[in-house]
Formats: structure tokens, sequence, C-alpha cells
């Protein structure tokens, strides 16, 4: 099993929107509507963001947004902050019943 | 308030064997998954594997089959990852994380480093 496919960076101004897409295949990403999208701080845990392709926990910003098309799953950020400066992964459930991570993508806000 | 507390940081040597924990609070133990996630220095997170307390039910990914061993005692709410020879490749930091749906990490633990060198 390959890790989704994600960029390494993307990068924004300050009030812009950014989207990061997550690569994979018909039997995970593609197959199930269950992608999760995490935030990580340097030297803090991952955070949760987005489940379930596009369903927000309580307390996360409704900045973020997350879509699925076929085999690839995208997280929106809009109205871009400083402190959205972060790495971003997302997870899958598999047709093996396992999970796969994207290999990450860091944000810069400009 | 659901809650994840992990052992602490751990330095060993190659071949030592090692056993980190993950306590679960805030919730019911038995009845979600809790999985481990690795991320190694400067890289991303990989999925290494979960279990179900309520019945011990434990998947691996195919990276970490055989490489290492999750186990859980329900009676006191905690979660483990093992190794039986340590390599200097396992030094990082491990998270545990409960499984929501579909397995997919929704509270994760502050995590434990660990370094393995001579």
């Amino acid at each position: 099993q390959s890790a989704l496919t994600q960029p390494a960076s993307v990068s924004g101004s300050p009030g812009q929107s950014i989207t990061i897409s997550c690569t994979g295949t018909s039997s995970d990403v593609g197959g199930y509507n269950y992608v999760s999208w995490y935030q990580q701080h340097p030297g803090k845990a991952p955070k949760l963001m987005i489940y379930d392709v596009s369903n927000r926990p309580s307390g996360v910003s409704n900045r973020f947004s997350g879509s699925k098309s076929g085999n690839t799953a995208s997280l929106t950020i809009s109205g871009l902050q400083a402190e959205d400066e972060a790495d971003y992964y997302c997870s899958s459930y598999t047709s093996s019943s396992t999970l796969l991570f994207g290999g990450g993508t860091k944000l810069t806000v400009l | 308030e659901v809650q994840l507390v992990q052992s602490g940081a751990e330095v060993k040597k190659p071949g030592e064997s090692l056993k980190i924990s993950c306590k679960g609070s805030g919730y019911s133990f038995t009845s979600y998954w809790i999985g481990w996630v690795r991320q190694m220095p400067g890289k991303g997170l990989e999925w290494m594997g979960i279990i179900y307390p309520g019945d011990s039910d434990t998947r691996y990914s195919p990276s970490f089959q055989g490489q290492v061993t999750i186990s859980a005692d329900k009676s006191i709410s905690t979660a483990y990852l093992q190794w039986s020879s340590l390599k200097a490749s396992d030094t990082a930091m491990y998270y545990c994380a409960r499984g929501g749906r579909e397995l997919l990490p929704d509270y994760w633990g502050q995590g434990t480093l660990v370094t393995v060198s001579s």
C-alpha cells in the first residue's frame, strides 16, 4: 500500500483561499466516503479538521472545508490566517480494512 | 472530555525491548479502536496498526506487520505498542489515536518520543 499523494507544499497570502489535494485509488479514497484531514503544528500532535470527506468537528472553523471527486479528496482553507500555517495530512480508510495517510503538505502563509 | 495520555520519552540501545503505553479516559474504552501512528524525524505520519479493546481484534499495516505488537488491557483502559528488538531506524515520535468512524483517528495522544542509539 502506497501513501496517498499530496503536494509537498502550498502557499497563500492572508485572506486568500488555498486547496490541498489528496489522491488515492478506487481501493481507498475513491471507494469510500471515509477521508479525514489533520492539521499539525510543529512539535504538536495532529488535530482532526475534517472527517467523512466534508464534515467539521465541533470547534473547527468553518473556513475549513472538504470535498471529493473520484479518487481525489481536497481540503480548502478560505480567508487564510497566519495561524493556519502548519502541515496538513489526509487519511483514508482502505479496502484492506486499514488506513493510509498522505505524505503531508506544508502550508506557508506569506 | 476524551483524553489519551501516553507514557514518557524513552532512550534505548539497539536490540533492547520496549513497551509504550496510551491510557484512555473520558469515553468507553472498549467501544472504540485505538491506533498507533509513527512520525520519524522531519517526516510524515505513518499508520502502524490498530486494536479494538472490546475483543482485542488487531490489524496491522503491511509495513509494520511482524515488526511491532499492539495490545490492550481493558481493565485499566490502556493500549500498548511493543518492540522485541529495537533498531536505530525505530527512532521516532509515536502517537496513539482513538479510532472514530472507519478507524480514522479523532482524538490523539501527546506522543511518545523513542530514541534508539548505541
